[in-house]
């Protein structure tokens, strides 16, 4: 099955500044790449995905890029604020590969000091 | 706006009682799922359900039970539970097709005494 490697556990950041997270998989066939944020006491939520048939995704202040060739995958946050403190999970699945659920990095817990 | 609703956030259990975790989607969604979520070792499957009354194994099922009557209800069964069974458990459902997102639910935190 797939195996997703996540790195840092923890990141401690100054206000302002860029955050990046990075992920390792196992799999192959994995073509899919979801981030979720989960903020303290809350459920898991995606911020952003990506598709093996591109290489980079924006979304405002969120990128996530990918490499297949090294099968790993990153998300980076600029200008970081308060309210990105919160722990963020990759993930990664074959879409082609039936109903079942995705395979999750153990998490970065991402820290915004003023 | 999708809702996925786990019917306990807290619960305390003794060691070999019979617990039952609820969960429930109103998006009509196909697809069901229990993670469990534990800390430096993130959202782990438990099991999933890709239709009413089918169910397969995840990666880590031992001691756990499912039951999927009827399409928007998901439940995940602990027949004997164990201290080691003490986590968070978050449900998640998802649309049919082999894409989409996921939507967690809330979340049930269970001690087990």
């Amino acid at each position: 099955g797939e195996n997703v490697e996540q790195h840092p556990s923890t990141l401690s950041v100054q206000e302002g500044d860029s955050a990046v997270i990075k992920c390792t998989y196992s799999d192959s066939a994995s073509n899919y790449f979801p981030w979720y944020k989960q903020e303290l006491g809350k459920r898991p939520q995606l911020i952003i995905d990506i598709r093996s048939n591109v290489g980079e995704k924006k979304d405002q202040r969120i990128a996530v890029t990918l490499n297949k060739t090294a099968k790993h995958f990153s998300l980076h946050i600029t200008e970081t604020q308060p309210e990105d403190s919160a722990v963020y999970f990759c993930a990664a699945r074959d879409e082609g590969g039936g109903a079942d659920g995705l395979t999750f990095g153990k998490g970065t817990h991402l820290i915004i000091q003023p | 706006d999708v809702k996925v609703t786990q019917s306990s956030r807290y619960l305390v259990k003794r060691t070999g009682e019979k617990v039952f975790l609820e969960c429930v989607q109103d998006m009509d969604h196909e697809n069901m799922f229990w993670y469990r979520q534990d800390p430096g070792l993130g959202l782990r499957l438990i099991y999933f359900s890709y239709d009413v009354k089918m169910k397969e194994k995840g990666d880590i099922p031992e001691g756990y039970s499912v039951s999927r009557e009827k399409k928007e209800r998901f439940s995940l069964i602990l027949e004997s539970a164990s201290t080691n069974q003490t986590s968070m458990y978050l449900c998640a459902s998802k649309t049919g097709a082999n894409t989409g997102e996921l939507f967690f639910g809330e979340g049930s935190r269970l001690t087990v005494l």
